[in-house]
């Protein structure tokens, strides 16, 4: 079976903090995403990655970069957390590329910015 | 911007009954059509996959897709309370990635 970790179920930030969000997965996959979901606007795709280094801008990228140095990793960076930016965070991979296949998730990382 | 629309619902059905489940979706371009199921508090599961017009069955669960009309469906029959969950309609964006609609809440009483 797929696995998609994310490091951490929850966290609690400051404003203005820092913050990684890392994610791993386990099957070679090539294709990568960052997707938030927020009550009543379902889930958005922040980021993805068809490959080592390669990074594509989804539909909010704003206050968000990612970075991906190895292909089982994948990892979610807000350089200055903002309030706006609590929410559940989801990673996910697929062994296809262009949305043509089954996304894995993983179990979501609840970030909270006080 | 593409966009997936769903009614959010809460759907409610009895036990046994067939629940229905839409979503229409606007890039033409798109060409793979999923429905994830969503538990409170759980991440999406993928439920079905469809690629071309007509029906597609798996157990309880049919997946209808319509490109024409752009209209993908979800039919669950003899729904079961383990059934309630959001049930997620997911279009692919031509060479990008998933686009998802807010999903349908599905409740299912005993």
């Amino acid at each position: 079976d797929v696995k998609v970790t994310q490091s951490s179920r929850y966290l609690v930030k400051r404003t203005g903090e820092k913050v990684f969000l890392e994610c791993v997965q386990d099957m070679d996959h090539e294709n990568m995403f960052w997707y938030r979901q927020d009550p009543g606007l379902g889930l958005r795709l922040i980021y993805f990655s068809y490959d080592v280094k390669m990074k594509e801008k989804g539909d909010i990228p704003e206050g968000y970069s990612v970075s991906r140095e190895k292909k089982e990793r994948f990892s979610l960076i807000l350089e200055s957390a903002s309030t706006n930016q609590t929410s559940m965070y989801l990673c996910a991979s697929s062994l296809l590329a262009g949305g043509s296949g089954e996304l894995f998730f993983g179990e979501g990382s609840r970030l909270t910015v006080l | 911007q593409k966009e997936v629309e769903q009614n959010s619902g809460p759907l409610s059905v009895p036990e046994g009954a067939i629940a229905s489940l839409n979503c229409t979706y606007s890039d033409r371009g798109s060409q793979s059509f999923f429905w994830y199921r969503q538990y409170s508090g759980k991440s999406p599961e993928l439920i079905m996959s469809i690629y071309s017009n007509g029906d597609k069955e798996d157990g309880r669960f049919t997946a209808q897709l319509n490109k024409a009309s752009q209209y993908v469906s979800l039919l669950i029959r003899d729904s079961q309370p383990s059934d309630s969950a959001t049930y997620l309609c997911a279009v692919n964006q031509a060479g990008t990635a998933l686009i998802f609609g807010k999903g349908t809440t599905l409740s299912v009483s005993s």
